[in-house]
């Protein structure tokens, strides 16, 4: 069974760029949540989707956008790219959201100069 | 304001010997627990999980025990091998673990020296 994919792995944009990044979830996997991860802050929750549906968001200002398409790939968005939204975002997938179930990808790495 | 926090960055442990990661959470909503496993370039890995009906739960070398009352997790490894270096995150859901928002620590290092 293949493992949730993260696309691109790397990404280096300027400052006021927006940027797009892609989640493919394991087969069958209907919720797929979006984390960033920095030194400071360790791993912070953005938002899930379940069933296309956003269902729960974290703390994150309005220029961090998701969305899920029917089969259940997630793609999130950034706008305006900020030097501190230079981070490790991960993405996670599982049947119903959650738990123990909940797989990780390897993540993307965002660098914004 | 920080509701799971795990207040040591790092933890150095002899081979063989017990590792005891900690964490403490705020919110009295949380209802279910995991441990998650980090090594770098990798995405976090699931290790163990605890509901909090229960106050231990054993998965082989690892052991999580749930103090409510003082709102504390430990994860027990019993005995630590080289291969157990890693960031360790101690993850809280208010959901039962049944919705994909896990609030996670900010990790702790763990080196197991041979």
């Amino acid at each position: 069974k293949a493992g949730v994919t993260q696309t691109p792995r790397y990404l280096i944009k300027t400052r006021g760029q927006q940027v797009t990044l892609s989640c493919s979830p394991i087969s069958g996997h209907r919720s797929v949540s979006w984390y960033q991860q920095t030194p400071g802050q360790g791993l912070q929750f953005l938002f899930e989707y379940f069933s296309e549906t956003q269902r729960n968001k974290g703390n994150f200002p309005g220029r961090f956008s998701g969305r899920q398409f029917s089969n259940s790939r997630s793609e999130m968005n950034v706008s305006t790219l900020e030097l501190g939204d230079s981070a490790l975002y991960l993405c996670a997938s599982s049947f119903s959201g959650g738990g123990p179930e909940q797989y990780f990808g390897p993540g993307t790495r965002l660098t914004v100069t | 304001d920080q509701q799971v926090k795990q207040n040591s960055p790092s933890l150095s442990v002899q081979e063989g010997r017990i590792s005891i990661l900690n964490c403490d959470y705020t919110n009295s909503m949380f209802d279910y627990f995991l441990w998650y496993k980090k090594y770098p370039a990798e995405g976090p890995t699931f290790l163990i999980s605890i509901s909090s009906i229960k106050d231990k739960n054993e998965d082989g070398r690892f052991t999580v025990f749930l103090n409510k009352s003082a709102k504390h997790l430990s994860l027990h490894i019993v005995p630590s091998q080289p291969g157990d270096s890693a960031v360790y995150f101690c993850a809280a859901s208010a959901y039962g673990g049944s919705q994909g928002n896990l609030i996670f620590g900010k990790g702790t290092k763990l080196s197991v020296k041979p």
